[in-house]
């Protein structure tokens, strides 16, 4: 099965903040990523797919980049909504396998 | 729009099995295939297992091999997915949610039921 590192665990950060998330691959998935939001009681939400690829309705602020093993997510600017937790998920190979999870709230 | 409505929440006792349906609506349902994800409380997101409605093949994580079963009714474009012999740590949301056939890519997701199981 192939591990996906996410990091960090948990992140404080404010308002306007610039955030960033990285997932690294076992071994070389290409780009077959995704990249969720989960809020409390909620589905995951797809905001990015193939690594970089912004899903139809997501704000422009999310950003992804990488290819193989070593993947970034981005929130440029902060918002009092993107307050959430962060997944990774590869679907290169089955099983699909997902990151550990990035919690991200208010400081 | 596309959409996949889940079962009803439940309370199982350990040893019982438990059904969860996801009724899809808004797209051709043997054009994807449905993936089972679950997650425990406060933990992260764990895959279950796919299947290929088109033509019923099933891929299982190895941790749930032998007690989990997952088919698809083309006539009422629903999967299911039915966990057996249950146990007081398969506790969770259970999340269906929709797989591309081409790339793989898992996009649209049902809006997960809870299954607790207790004595």
């Amino acid at each position: 099965d192939i591990q996906m590192t996410q990091s960090p665990s948990s992140l404080s950060a404010s308002v306007g903040d610039r955030v960033t998330i990285t997932c690294q691959a076992s071994r070389d998935i290409s780009n077959y990523l995704n990249w969720y939001q989960q809020k409390p009681g909620k589905a995951p939400k797809l905001l990015i797919y193939d690594a970089s690829n912004l899903e139809t309705g997501v704000p422009s602020r999310f950003s992804g980049s990488g290819s193989g093993t070593d993947f970034t997510f981005t929130i440029s600017s902060l918002q009092p909504e993107d307050f959430a937790t962060y997944y990774c998920q590869q679907y290169d190979n089955l099983p699909d396998t997902f990151g550990q999870g990035t919690r991200l709230d208010i400081k | 729009q596309v959409q996949l409505v889940q079962s009803g929440a439940e309370v199982k006792k350990p040893g019982a099995s438990m059904k969860v349906s996801c009724k899809t609506s808004g797209y051709t349902f043997t054009t994807y295939g449905i993936t089972w994800v679950r997650q425990a409380p406060g933990q992260g997101l764990e895959w279950m297992g796919w299947i290929s409605v088109y033509n019923g093949n099933t891929n299982y994580a190895q941790n749930f091999q032998g007690r989990v079963t997952m088919t698809a009714d083309t006539s009422a474009s629903t999967a299911y997915m039915e966990l057996r012999s249950l146990r007081s740590d398969d506790t969770a949301v259970y999340y269906c949610a929709r797989k591309k056939y081409s790339s793989g890519l898992v996009d649209y997701w049902g809006q997960g039921t809870l299954v607790t199981v207790s004595s």
